[in-house]
């Protein structure tokens, strides 16, 4: 079965750090996001990513955040300087449109010191 | 804005036995997507059950079923003849059918369910 892979699966970084986190989506989806969860927390939308471009981002989603999918294949999500606030679990997914739940990856812990 | 409430933070179940956990949601909208996601100690997060808000038939799949009340904006999960790989935080989350709304999920708090031998 298809799946969303993801790279690394635990990254430790110090504060200021700028990180970027990978994922490889499935290869027909169309649409792409980025979560997170931070320990013990709800799950989280950070942005949403269709047809080359942002579709939506939540108030999470601030300038030290982007993304991007410098290939067809990789989607990344970079933090330009890491707070400690920003530890957390980030999963990326990817969907068809339609009725179809999201396939998520297995997530990046990211630790921040 | 669109919010999922999940009331139950843990819950408990024999092993054999049934257990429903509880979802509801509050939305403008008319056409939407649910889900149910099962998150194990992994903390993968696996699609365990979709359902779409214009079918009124409760979708099934094996062991877990849904009581979907559009009306009412409830949506609970039903686990059937619960086993121990059932355990599990348990996420109920919103997505909207509006093009162009991004198709962001909206998520719950979450249930942790604990399977008991």
């Amino acid at each position: 079965e298809p799946e969303v892979t993801q790279t690394p699966s635990h990254q430790v970084t110090q504060m200021g750090q700028e990180v970027i986190l990978r994922c490889v989506p499935i290869s027909n989806h169309l649409y792409f996001y980025w979560y997170r969860q931070i320990l013990g927390q709800k799950v989280e939308f950070l942005v949403s990513f269709y047809n080359n471009e942002i579709s939506e981002k939540s108030e999470i989603f601030d300038d030290q955040f982007s993304v991007e999918r410098p290939d067809g294949s990789n989607f990344t999500l970079k933090i330009r300087s890491t707070k400690l606030e920003d530890s957390a679990m980030y999963f990326c997914a990817s969907s068809e449109l339609g009725p179809y739940g999201y396939t998520f990856g297995s997530g990046t812990r990211l630790t921040v010191v | 804005a669109q919010t999922v409430t999940q009331s139950q933070p843990e819950m408990s179940v024999q092993e054999a036995e049934t257990v429903t956990l509880s979802c509801t949601y509050d939305t403008s909208e008319s056409d939407y997507y649910l889900f149910w996601y099962k998150q194990p100690p992994s903390r993968q997060m696996i699609l365990v059950i979709r359902q779409e808000a214009y079918k009124q038939q409760n979708a099934t799949e094996n062991r877990f079923s849904v009581n979907f009340q559009k009306a009412a904006k409830s949506f609970s999960l039903k686990i059937s003849d619960s086993q121990l790989g059932d355990a599990a935080m348990y996420f109920c989350a919103y997505r909207s059918a509006k093009r162009g709304s991004g198709s962001r999920l909206t998520f719950g708090e979450g249930t942790q369910l604990t399977v008991n031998p």
